[in-house]
């Protein structure tokens, strides 16, 4: 089944250790998007990839990174994971940017 | 710029109740529509969308009419069951302004035995 694949479900990282989310897709979608969501509250968009085209959101901190090496695959990279980074991470795709959106299962983020 | 807002929750309902969770959006252009469902501990599934006005969303005996003199889309079922214990998003996205998926804040549903 076509589908948005999310590893690890589960990461725990200290304070100020770099971490890496990865998200791979095989629904061939354009577009690529990361979100972070905090316990009650809807998602909050990152950034989103167009193709290679890189689109960050205006409040989105830098210590939030991005990379698309191909189609398939997108990564997140935090710098350093602060305590307030804690959070569910979403990957979704879409065909074009007004297609519905497909969403992995999330990977959760423990900062100790 | 554009918004999604929904009824707050968290909505508690008995077996078999009929639920409706509101959702009201303000856009510049015309919209996509969705409803999104989360089951704890897992990502977002599209439950139903709507493209246009006076389109009918309809999935899992989930409904939702996109009414654009109201700016609503409402999402209704007629009977509910404990799995559909979960967080619902209704969400837009409207390319004419540019800009990619807004969602609201979310509905808790409980559904009692």
């Amino acid at each position: 089944d076509a589908m948005v694949i999310q590893n690890p479900r589960y990461q725990v990282t200290q304070f100020g250790k770099p971490v890496t989310l990865s998200c791979s897709q095989t629904l061939n979608h354009n577009v690529m998007y990361w979100y972070q969501q905090k316990s009650s509250q809807a998602p909050k968009l990152l950034f989103h990839y167009y193709d290679k085209d890189f689109n960050n959101e205006a409040d989105t901190p830098d210590n939030f990174q991005s990379r698309r090496p191909n189609t398939s695959f997108c990564f997140l990279d935090i710098r350093s994971p602060g305590l307030g980074d804690a959070a569910m991470y979403l990957c979704a795709t879409s065909r074009d940017h007004d297609n519905e959106q497909f969403f992995g299962p999330g990977t959760r983020l423990t900062v100790l | 710029g554009n918004s999604v807002t929904q009824m707050e929750g968290p909505v508690t309902l008995s077996e078999e109740a009929f639920l409706t969770i509101n959702c009201t959006y303000t856009a510049t252009g015309y919209p996509s529509l969705f409803w999104y469902v989360q089951y704890p501990g897992e990502g977002l599934q599209l439950l139903l969308k709507a493209t246009k006005a006076d389109d009918k969303g309809s999935n899992k005996g989930f409904e939702a009419t996109y009414r654009k003199e109201t700016t609503s889309f409402h999402l209704e079922k007629g009977s509910v069951q404990v799995s559909d214990s979960a967080v619902y998003f209704c969400a837009l996205s409207d390319q004419s302004y540019g800009q990619n998926f807004v969602f609201g804040p979310g509905t808790r549903l409980s559904v009692l035995p």
